[in-house]
């Protein structure tokens, strides 16, 4: 059985306060793909960024920066400088090779983040 | 180009009434999904098409019934729906069905059943 956990439901913030969203993950799979998506208020789900199970070299994009450490099972994501525009819902994803749905992602509960002017 | 689109934005309709939600994409993909979402949840998948035929059916009811005419297209078709059934429906593809694959999702339909 594959889960996502994050923990936190709602994190508030000040503009150009740093902040991280927590992700923890759970798999009996040793090949798996873990994915954050962004969901504002429109509705839609915007992908941000894969990781494979393999590679756990850290990522930054912009302001955006990701930590993955297979030693905690963990996949967090840490926005630098926020603005208002981050606003939004924060999933995060494990897709993992094993099982009877083949692709499927396991979606953690989502932390709704609201930056402050 | 990494956009999917879907229609209508909103949509009301009785339970007695039939209507159908579209999505479309036009990057090559080959895989696409149907997920329905309730306030403060995440997605949750319903149905997965591969290379246009039905790959994964999450034991969806029957009033739900997807369809893939072609590579691009992917409706569902809505029929005697309970007012539980209210959701935000959102369409993805990928380029293939499989783990490695990110999906990319359209803004969605918000549909109220009354």
């Amino acid at each position: 059985a594959q889960k996502v956990t994050q923990a936190q439901t709602e994190i508030s913030v000040v503009e150009k306060e740093d902040v991280t969203l927590d992700c923890v993950y759970e798999t009996r799979d040793t090949t798996y793909y873990l994915f954050w998506y962004k969901q504002p208020p429109s509705g839609e789900l915007v992908f941000l960024i894969r990781r494979n199970s393999f590679d756990e070299q850290n990522e930054i994009s912009g302001r955006y920066s990701w930590n993955f450490q297979k030693s905690t099972s963990s996949f967090n994501f840490t926005i630098t400088a926020s603005q208002v525009v981050d606003s939004a819902v924060y999933f995060c994803a494990l897709s993992a090779a094993g099982g009877t749905s083949y692709g499927k992602l396991t979606f953690g509960q989502g932390t709704i983040l609201t930056v402050h002017p | 180009d990494t956009e999917v689109t879907q229609t209508p934005k909103h949509l009301v309709m009785g339970m007695t009434n039939k209507k159908s939600l579209k999505c479309e994409q036009h990057m090559g993909h080959r895989a696409m999904y149907w997920y329905k979402q309730k306030a403060k949840k995440p997605p949750e998948l319903m149905f997965v098409y591969s290379y246009e035929k039905l790959s994964i059916n999450e034991s969806v009811p029957s009033r739900f019934s997807p369809e893939c005419p072609n590579s691009s297209l992917l409706n569902l078709h809505l029929h005697a729906l309970q007012p539980e059934d209210s959701a935000l429906y959102l369409c993805a593809s990928s380029p293939q069905q499989g783990y490695s694959y990110e999906q990319y999702f359209g803004p969605g339909t918000r549909l109220t059943v009354t």
